[in-house]
């Protein structure tokens, strides 16, 4: 069974530090990787997608890949209140299934 | 201007009822989903259509029928509704099966069966 696994959480971070969410896949076989922020009540919107291994910046946010590892995490940099909400990751199979996290819950304290 | 729109948004129903949930894309994508958020916030694929053909049909009781009257429709009508199906049913859309970019969610249905 393919899985992607995230610690629940919540992690807690105060204002303007950096945020680090991890996630694990099981199927070797996935190519692209996805990070959807999730605010209480509301659909989720996607907020960066990785394809290779290493690092892809975009604005505060940086996804991170390591095949090897089956790893994939996302760093929040000067957190802002406004982050606070439930960080769900996917990945994507080689039949273009998604499987997704139970996601982590961020709360970035003021 | 919603890309992906669901109706309703909430829906309170008995147990034994029959319902059905709307989906509608403006973003001209060939490929909706149907999936099932449970309170564990676990996002499951329920189905898939692509240009009106179904491609993904998981593990789900055949109380649920997904249907798709064009390629910017695509329905979830369920018969006989249990404790179980409670949830928030989220319908989504990519650009096509093999779309790289993520997906489109609707803003959700908020299923309850008391």
């Amino acid at each position: 069974q393919k899985e992607v696994e995230q610690n629940s959480g919540p992690l807690s971070v105060p204002e303007g530090a950096i945020a680090s969410l991890n996630c694990t896949y099981s199927d070797r076989g996935s190519q692209s990787f996805f990070w959807y922020r999730q605010y209480s009540g509301k659909s989720p919107e996607l907020i960066m997608s990785i394809y290779s291994n290493g690092d892809k910046e975009d604005g505060r946010f940086t996804a991170q890949l390591n095949k090897a590892s089956q790893y994939v995490s996302l760093l929040i940099r000067d957190s802002q209140p406004s982050d606070s909400a439930t960080y769900l990751c996917a990945a994507l199979d080689n039949f273009n299934k998604f499987y997704f996290g139970s996601g982590t819950k961020l709360n970035v304290k003021p | 201007d919603t890309a992906v729109s669901q109706t309703p948004k909430y829906l309170v129903t008995q147990m034994g009822n029959d319902k059905s949930i709307k989906c509608e894309q403006n973003l001209g994508h060939d490929t909706m989903y149907w999936y099932k958020q449970d309170s564990k916030k676990f996002l499951k694929i329920m189905f898939s259509y692509n240009n009106k053909e179904l491609i993904i049909n998981e593990t789900v009781p055949n109380r649920f029928s997904p249907k798709s009257p064009d390629k910017a429709h695509l329905n979830l009508h369920i018969n006989s509704l249990e404790l179980g199906d409670s949830a928030v049913y989220f319908c989504a859309s990519s650009q096509d099966t093999r779309w790289r970019y993520g997906y489109t969610f609707g803003s959700g249905t908020r299923l309850t069966v008391v």
